[in-house]
């Protein structure tokens, strides 16, 4: 069953570096997300991407975030200058169909992202 | 998104039936009614949608009221492998909004 991978899996990083979280959705899919997850909180939505650009995003999608479709493949989340509160759990997801509001979104695993 | 509510937690017995409940009475009607579930360490799942008439697929059942203010996901025999969180969202043009769900455990 075709799926949604990322990587890394964890990644542990000091206050005020670059992190660079990547994706690769299922390979017919038109639709990507970024989403996050502090621990013990609420799935959180970040960013949604379509057709080569950010198609909606929430407030916690500030100036220090920033998406990219480098080729066919991968998805990636870019935070350049982290914060402790940035820690959390960031999930990528793939939507294939153009519907808003049927398609079934199909998440990875999770990227843990831990700034020290 | 329109706001849902549902039960913090629910409990129940392996190899029995779960009703989930969701209330979403302010729902418009061009809101469908979605379930995913995230198990413990993992990403969200999705589970099941429907619109207006009640939805049967492999995992489980979407019952869904006639006024469409309330749905209930039905998991007909519980395993220990669906103690997850369950969320109930109302969807319309804008991306999935997560709420806090409800936790189902799984008795053995």
């Amino acid at each position: 069953e075709p799926e949604v991978t990322q990587t890394p899996s964890h990644q542990v990083t000091q206050m005020g570096q670059e992190v660079i979280l990547r994706c690769v959705p299922i390979s017919n899919h038109l639709y990507f997300y970024w989403y996050r997850q502090i621990l013990g909180q609420k799935v959180e939505f970040l960013v949604s991407f379509y057709n080569n650009e950010i198609s909606e995003k929430s407030e916690i999608f500030d100036d220090q975030f920033s998406v990219e479709r480098p080729d066919g493949s991968n998805f990636t989340l870019k935070i350049r200058s982290t914060k402790l509160e940035d820690s959390a759990m960031y999930f990528c997801a793939s939507k294939l169909g153009l519907a808003t509001n049927t398609g079934e979104l199909f998440f990875g695993e999770g990227s843990r992202l831990t700034v020290l | 998104d329109a706001k849902t509510t549902q039960p913090n937690s629910m409990e129940s017995n392996e190899e029995e039936p779960v009703h989930l409940p969701c209330n979403h009475s302010t729902i418009s009607g061009t809101d469908y009614i979605h379930w995913y579930r995230q198990l413990p360490s993992q990403g969200p799942e999705y589970v099941i949608h429907g619109l207006t008439s009640n939805v049967n697929n492999r995992m489980a059942s979407l019952a869904i009221a006639e006024d469409r203010k309330s749905s209930t996901l039905i998991l007909h025999r519980a395993t220990l492998r669906d103690a997850a969180v369950y969320y109930c969202i109302l969807r319309g043009n804008t991306p999935l909004v997560f709420g806090k769900g409800t936790r189902l455990s799984v008795i053995a």
